[in-house]
């Protein structure tokens, strides 16, 4: 059983459009992120949520909007593609907030916009 | 803000060979470091981590690190390396953020295994 699972693995789409990954964990962990790793391989976060709330959310445009339905689910939605958001996309959750939780990452989403 | 580098982006190492994979840190408070490996199309996965109390810690598939607050470094090392060792190591630093976790990595290093 896969412990963190996004969809889709790949997804190429063209400037403008509006796109969405989601994720799901079933480990039963109470927190879940959004990470960005760019072309470089440096990965930064983007949002986490703890408990269906928003507690983390870098600078990051308002044009990525996460949502999520319960704990065990935390969806990306990306509006108005630009070509600076091609990049792989990671979901990982953890069992807490406490900076002794480990983060359990997804296979990741590599995007393209072309 | 905590800050993580990992001077090395590349390295080549002989199957068999040791290995240590060098990551320095910069936080005021005591630091909560992690290594996770990342195989070419998956995710990462957690190595091993150092919160406090022994600084030599020992990870999965045979990785160890050692804290050294003096130096500011958490550097990763094995003995033996193996021809499925080859992938890309980050290095981490845990921090609060708005008293949540808050996880920065540093660029990676790839770690290139030749027979």
């Amino acid at each position: 059983d896969t412990a963190v699972s996004q969809t889709p693995k790949y997804l190429v789409t063209q400037m403008g459009n509006d796109k969405s990954i989601k994720c799901e964990q079933n480990l039963g962990h109470d927190t879940m992120y959004w990470y960005k790793q760019d072309s470089k391989k440096f990965l930064k976060i983007m949002f986490s949520y703890n408990n269906k709330e928003l507690i983390i959310n870098e600078t990051v445009p308002n044009r990525f909007s996460p949502k999520s339905p319960d704990k065990a689910h935390l969806n990306l939605h990306i509006n108005s593609l630009e070509l600076g958001d091609s990049a792989v996309y990671f979901c990982a959750s953890s069992p807490g907030t406490g900076l002794t939780s480990p983060l359990h990452f997804g296979n990741g989403t590599r995007l393209t916009v072309t | 803000a905590q800050s993580v580098t990992q001077p090395d982006i590349h390295i080549t190492v002989s199957e068999g060979a040791s290995l240590e994979l060098r990551c320095n840190y910069s936080y005021g408070a005591t630091p909560y470091l992690f290594w996770y490996v990342q195989s070419p199309g998956q995710g990462l996965q957690l190595l091993l981590k150092y919160f406090s109390g022994d600084t030599l810690v020992q990870g999965i598939k045979g990785f160890e690190a050692e804290f050294k607050r003096s130096q500011s470094s958490f550097n990763l090392r094995k003995p033996s390396v193996h021809w499925s060792d080859a992938a890309e190591y980050f290095c981490a630093v845990g921090a609060r953020s708005g008293g949540y976790q808050k996880v920065t990595f540093g660029i990676g290093t790839k770690l290139q295994v030749i027979p």
